[in-house]
């Protein structure tokens, strides 16, 4: 059974990148079958899209974080990162990674438990 | 793609059939998927294809729509599923989610 669990830092600064990592198992993040995903919820609102990368292909972003959001995969760990950089307390989140179906109308599913990112001095 | 569903927050009874709605800013063929959240967990999904009801979902669980106009319906609400919905439109980027239903217990 895939499971994904995200890590990185829970307090980052303003300015600063917000880096995450999600590592997968129980399944290849190289299969023609999924893509990888990154969302998000801030606290007591409703989810964002961050963006999705297929493992040899290039990432779809949200626009409205384009500038500032690099989504990677690393294929000899079995994981796939996100960075976010100038971050601002609005980057504050719970940010979850996801797989998503490689067809047409492709869903999420499953999702890592999230972790939550704030964004203080 | 705007995704706007209907009602915002919602009260009802257990044994209660509930429908919920989610409209699309323009078509979005079939790629719309349902998902429900309890406090402090990640979303889980419901239904995937407007209608295709997930492995291991409750059959009260139900999807219909195409286009601009979707539902989700409960048919016998149990105690398990009050939470808050989501639907989620899977056709063009960016990948856009309503804003959310939350159910609670009258």
């Amino acid at each position: 059974q895939l499971q994904l669990q995200e890590s990185g830092p829970g307090l980052v600064k303003p300015s600063e990148t917000l880096s995450l990592t999600c590592s997968v198992s129980g399944g290849s993040i190289s299969s023609s079958s999924y893509h990888w995903g990154w969302i998000r919820q801030p606290p007591g609102r409703e989810l964002e899209w961050i963006g999705t990368m297929y493992y040899s292909g290039s990432p779809y972003y949200n626009p409205s974080l384009k500038s500032r959001v690099t989504i990677s995969i690393d294929t000899s760990k079995n994981q796939f990162s996100l960075k976010l950089s100038s971050v601002t307390a609005a980057d504050t989140a719970v940010y979850y990674c996801a797989r998503r179906m490689n067809v047409a109308g492709g869903w999420f599913d499953p999702w890592g438990r999230g972790t939550l990112v704030t964004v203080s001095s | 793609i705007q995704l706007t569903q209907s009602p915002s927050s919602l009260s009802a009874s257990v044994g209660d059939r509930v429908t919920i709605t989610c409209r699309a800013s323009q078509g979005i063929s079939s790629y719309l998927a349902w998902y429900q959240q309890k406090p402090g967990k990640a979303p889980k999904l419901l239904i995937y294809a407007a209608s295709t009801l997930q492995s291991g979902v409750p059959s009260r669980f139900s999807g219909s729509g195409s286009g601009t106009d979707f539902t989700l319906t409960i048919s016998s609400l149990q105690p398990e599923d009050f939470a808050t919905y989501y639907c989620l439109q899977l056709n063009y980027y960016p990948l856009t989610f309503g804003q959310g239903t939350r159910l609670e217990i009258k």
